[in-house]
């Protein structure tokens, strides 16, 4: 299909790790990107990966990248409350040219304490 | 840097009145994007710029949206005339050519339309 895709909603207990998943559309996209918006503010950049890597780790946040079935996900380890937040899988087309992101609808994380 | 700068914070409108939101970009970005959030459809990209030029307007929903940015430091979007189904978030975002093509978002308006 033409949208980038994950799921609308995720609930974990404090503590927990959490993995976000997302499908993209282009192939030739040079970076893959995870947004977080908190509540009542815009997206922020958390993290991303360049299309050559299949894993990038940065503190208790791992992304990895399957670029045969176009697969994304984001692991949070230890999740906190404070990680409740939309996250946006965003992948950029035209083979990865300035400009245009294409954005998932987001996926709401909930964290129970 | 202040970050993307966008104004009002909150608007509340009758139908069949125009509606004006106003974006700062972050000083030297050259990319300038409106975005549109509601829970129905989640995140649109309306129209971005790129140096003053408007680059990609299919996301707009219709001739009663309108985007201008004379400058590279403002950028409207124009609603005329605002209907109910306009009710919504608008991001404004800019990013710089180079790099990681991060973009850097404004808090948003919540434009409600009644």
């Amino acid at each position: 299909g033409e949208d980038v895709e994950q799921s609308l909603f995720l609930s974990v207990r404090e503590g927990d790790s959490s993995v976000i998943n997302c499908t993209y559309t282009d192939s030739s996209s040079t970076y893959l990107y995870w947004y977080k918006q908190e509540p009542g503010a815009g997206l922020q950049l958390l993290t991303y990966i360049f299309s050559n890597m299949d894993m990038k780790q940065d503190q208790r946040l791992t992304v990895l990248l399957n670029k045969k079935d176009k697969h994304l996900s984001l692991r949070i380890a230890d999740t906190q409350t404070g990680d409740s937040a939309i996250y946006f899988c965003a992948e950029s087309r035209n083979g990865g040219s300035q400009g245009n992101l294409i954005f998932g609808k987001g996926t709401k994380l909930s964290v129970k304490p | 840097d202040a970050g993307v700068i966008q104004s009002p914070r909150h608007e509340v409108t009758e139908m069949g009145q125009e509606v004006t939101l106003r974006c700062k970009p972050i000083s030297g970005h050259d990319y300038l994007f409106w975005y549109r959030q509601t829970m129905m459809r989640g995140l649109e990209l309306l129209i971005y710029f790129n140096n003053n030029v408007p680059i990609d307007d299919s996301g707009m929903p219709e001739d009663r949206f309108s985007a201008k940015m004379p400058n590279a430091s403002f950028s409207t979007l124009k609603i005329q005339p605002s209907e109910p189904r306009d009710s919504a978030v608008y991001f404004c975002a800019s990013s710089s050519s180079g790099g990681v093509n991060e973009q850097y978002f404004g808090p948003g308006t919540r434009l409600t339309v009644t």
